[in-house]
């Protein structure tokens, strides 16, 4: 998998729009980039995936260059109860994956 | 629908005792399942996955072990536990239309080695 660098923490407060960039460098042409989120003690949850442009669903919009050497996970007007770690994965579709999760950005929403 | 069933919920188990933890899967079929850990405070480490029936790769050496008897079914065990064995620790299975990356996650044990 290719190894992805995020931002450790970010801080935001409730009703404002946050983007979480992810940075992938040496991401292949078959690997999808995906974006999961993990409250304390539970699983993390897939939020979305995407290829390439933008991705929008019910939870958040993906933002990829052309270059796909980047993405940025969007969550518009944050709640206190978007508080959570994200963390940004690439890889394959295809056959397996390893699914290695690197540290994740730790976004902390405030009133 | 998707379902993966993780037990127990919370686990206290003394220094040296056996360990086993089980993950079924339901909704899909040949799934690749995964058994991470998570310290507290910590990211996600892979522990083992498993893209079919008795087929194990191992990504960190340590006292623990994982089985798959069965397509749905995914083991984690030890023999003697370690104090460092405390963390929570989380199954995960990929499904049936869905791409690989991803992955559906259970509600994790939480270990507790006295």
């Amino acid at each position: 998998l290719a190894k992805t660098t995020q931002p450790i923490s970010m801080d935001s407060y409730e009703g404002q729009e946050v983007n979480i960039t992810c940075s992938h460098n040496n991401i292949a042409t078959n690997d999808y980039i995906t974006w999961y989120q993990q409250f304390p003690s539970q699983g993390p949850r897939f939020i979305i995936q995407g290829y390439k442009t933008k991705v929008t669903n019910e939870v958040a919009s993906l933002f990829i260059p052309a270059d796909r050497k980047s993405s940025t996970l969007s969550l518009p007007r944050v709640s206190l109860s978007d508080t959570a770690v994200y963390y940004c994965l690439v890889g394959d579709e295809s056959g397996y994956s390893t699914l290695t999760f690197g540290k994740g950005t730790m976004l902390l929403v405030s009133p | 629908s998707q379902t993966i069933h993780q037990w127990p919920a919370t686990l206290v188990q003394p220094v040296g005792s056996p360990l086993s933890l089980e993950c079924t899967v339901e909704g899909t079929s040949n799934p690749n399942l995964y058994w991470y850990r998570q310290a507290a405070g910590r990211g996600l480490q892979l522990l083992f996955y498993s893209v079919g029936i008795g087929q194990i790769s191992s990504e960190v050496p340590q006292n623990l072990s994982a089985s798959r008897p069965q397509d749905r079914q995914f083991i984690l065990s030890s023999k003697k536990l370690l104090l460092s064995d405390s963390g929570f620790y989380l199954c995960a299975s990929t499904w049936e239309g869905r791409t690989n990356t991803e992955a559906f996650f259970g509600q994790g044990t939480r270990l507790t080695v006295v």
